[in-house]
Parts: C-alpha cells; sequence; structure tokens
C-alpha cells in the first residue's frame, strides 16, 4: 500500500521568512495530493490540493509543487506570519482520487512562526 | 450548517469498558471516515462507510465497530477499551464528487 513520509517533523522560521516542507509518496498510482493545516485543539482543514497531471498550485503565500518521476511533493509557504504556526499534513489517495477508501498522510510537521 | 460535528469532546475509560464515539455531519455527504491521531503518526484511518448500511476496514480497525444506520451519522464503538488506545479521534466526511474532506473538531480519549 501507500507509504507518505514527511520532513522535517518540526520547523521554526522568523515571521517573513518561507517555510517548505517535503513529501515523498511509494504508490505511483496516486494522483491527488492534499495538504492539511491543523490548529491546536482542532481537526486538519484542508489548505491546498494539488493533481497529478500538474506540477505546481499557488494559492496566495501558499504554493506546492509535485515531481511524479521522483514521488515527491512539497509545500511552499512565503512571507510567514504569525497565524502560519499549526502542525500540517500532506497526504496521497491511495488509488486514485474517485476512490472513497485510503487517504494515506504523512506524519506532520510543527511549524513554528518566530517574531 | 455546523459541519462535522463529534461527541463527546473528551472522554477517560477504563480498561475493559465500552463506548460509542457519535460522528454526525449536516452536509448530505456519502463518505464518511474515522481516523486516530497519535503523536508522530500523522492520521490513521480506522474504518470508513460509502453510504448508508455499508462500512469497512481502514489501516488500523483491530478494536474497533462502527454503523452507519443514517447517512447523516457515523458511530465508532470500542468494546473493551485498551490503555493503546487512547488517542485522539477524528471524523471526516466527504462527497464522492469532489476530494475535500471535512474534519469534526477531533475526540481525545484516555484509557487508563
Amino acid at each position: 500500500g501507500e507509504n507518505v513520509e514527511q520532513h522535517p517533523s518540526t520547523l521554526s522560521v522568523q515571521e517573513g521568512d518561507s517555510a517548505v516542507i517535503k513529501c515523498t509518496y511509494s504508490d505511483s498510482a496516486s494522483n491527488y495530493f492534499p495538504w492539511y493545516k491543523q490548529e491546536l485543539g482542532k481537526g486538519p482543514q484542508l489548505i491546498i490540493d494539488i493533481r497529478s497531471n500538474v506540477g505546481e498550485k499557488k494559492d496566495q503565500r501558499i504554493a506546492v509543487t509535485l515531481n511524479k518521476t521522483a514521488k515527491h511533493f512539497s509545500l511552499h509557504i512565503t512571507e510567514t506570519q504569525p497565524e502560519d504556526s499549526a502542525v500540517y499534513f500532506c497526504a496521497a489517495i491511495e488509488g486514485g482520487y474517485s476512490s472513497a477508501s485510503k487517504i494515506i498522510f504523512g506524519s506532520g510537521t510543527r511549524l513554528s512562526i518566530r517574531p | 450548517n455546523a459541519g462535522v460535528t463529534q461527541t463527546p469532546k473528551f472522554r477517560v475509560l477504563k480498561t475493559g469498558q465500552s463506548m460509542t464515539l457519535l460522528c454526525a455531519q449536516d452536509m448530505n455527504h456519502e463518505y464518511m471516515y474515522w481516523y486516530r491521531q497519535d503523536p508522530g503518526m500523522g492520521l490513521r484511518l480506522i474504518h470508513y462507510s460509502v453510504g448508508e448500511g455499508t462500512t469497512a476496514k481502514g489501516e488500523v480497525p483491530d478494536g474497533y465497530n462502527v454503523s452507519r444506520l443514517k447517512k447523516q451519522n457515523f458511530l465508532l464503538g470500542l468494546e473493551s477499551a485498551a490503555p493503546s488506545q487512547t488517542s485522539v479521534y477524528f471524523c471526516a466526511s466527504r462527497q464522492p464528487s469532489t476530494d475535500t474532506q471535512y474534519f469534526g473538531p477531533g475526540t481525545r480519549l484516555t484509557v487508563l
């Protein structure tokens, strides 16, 4: 089955700097890759996603890149702000995005923004 | 819309006790999921349902049972709780036509 590895587990950046979180996946059949943000005491919330027919997607200060050949995808946050502090999870859909079953999550990255 | 709600928010059990966690969604979603979240391990799928009356096993189903008697509700049961089931449990739902899963706020369960 699918396996998703996420690095780093913790990340501290100065406010205004950029943050990058990287993930790798194992199943070449996976074709949908969401990123979730989890704030303290809350459930994960989707912040951006990418499909395997796209190499990059941007939404304001957030961007995601995908390298299908290397089975890598990354989250980029620019001009970080205090409200970006949270735990971020990458994920891959096993069996394609139409599958009802399994989203496989990475282990999470705790991002802290230093004032 | 309340979205996805979970009951209770916190619970402490003794080993061997049983309990049921309730997930409810008001978005008329077909698919519903139960995950557990442990430190350093992300979220792992316990069971899921693709519609009323259907359930299926996920990644870590042992020790749990589920039921989907009504479309809007997905119940997670622990028949005989064990300390290894201490975790935060999240419910999620989505429509088949989209990929976005909507998560509830979680239930923190401690088994002593």
